[in-house]
């Protein structure tokens, strides 16, 4: 199963918004609404930031939020903070009976 | 609390065996299906396996399917993954973590590193 696509870098400064895509196909992103964001620091474990495309556990900050259109979902951070500043990946049920697939990744700089 | 802790990890060589185990604690492990997700150095996150809450119906990615075997035992609260005719790319750091969804992980453990190399 292939990647999903994401931006290799993001950059913006403390308080503005920044968006970071997730482009599959019909057979993953398009075709569900399964797709969730995770945020991983250094050394750490990854953290779960939304779920089915739009949603967010208890505890993860309202300037999070996640959209889908198309084969394309999106993670939008608003008023960014200098703790935000990690690795974001994306993650999509698929239709071939596998775990699921991961984005490449995107590496978030709060400049 | 959710915890969820791995163990098992180490050198192997290539061609070998081992089994990772994770132990969990603070919630119903027996109503939540479980996922093996895995990081090679310096890369990103792979999912790995996947088992329901009553193990009828489990994942697995296709690098490593006919080689790793996922399992659980709910009496125990422990996850498992037996990992066979390891290869130089099965080199990574493996979490384990509590599915919300299939493919939608809430609570991770802190991951154990499995190094294949000779």
């Amino acid at each position: 199963q292939s990647a999903l696509t994401q931006p290799a870098s993001v950059s913006g400064s403390p308080g503005q918004s920044i968006t970071i895509s997730c482009t599959g196909t019909s057979s993953d992103v398009g075709g569900f609404n399964y797709v969730s964001w995770y945020q991983q620091h250094p050394g750490k474990a990854p953290k779960l930031m939304i779920y089915d495309v739009s949603n967010r556990p208890s505890g993860v900050s309202y300037r999070f939020s996640g959209s889908k259109s198309g084969n394309t979902a999106s993670l939008t951070i608003s008023g960014l903070q200098a703790e935000d500043e990690a690795h974001y990946y994306c993650s999509s049920y698929t239709s071939s009976s596998t775990p699921g697939v991961f984005g490449g990744g995107t590496k978030l700089t709060v400049l | 609390e959710v915890q969820l802790v791995e163990s098992g990890g180490d050198l192997v060589q290539p061609g070998g065996s081992l089994r990772l185990s994770c132990a969990a604690s603070g919630f119903t492990f027996s109503t939540y299906g479980m996922n093996w997700v895995r990081q090679a150095p310096g890369k990103g996150l792979e999912w790995v396996s996947y088992i329901s809450s009553s193990s009828g119906v489990i994942y697995y990615a296709d690098y490593v399917k006919g080689r790793f075997t996922i399992s659980r035992d709910n009496a125990k609260n422990s996850l498992y993954v037996q990992m066979n005719n390891l290869r130089d790319e099965d080199t990574a750091v493996y979490y384990c973590a509590r599915s919300l969804k299939v493919s939608a992980a809430d609570y991770w453990g802190q991951g154990t590193l499995v190094t294949v190399s000779s």
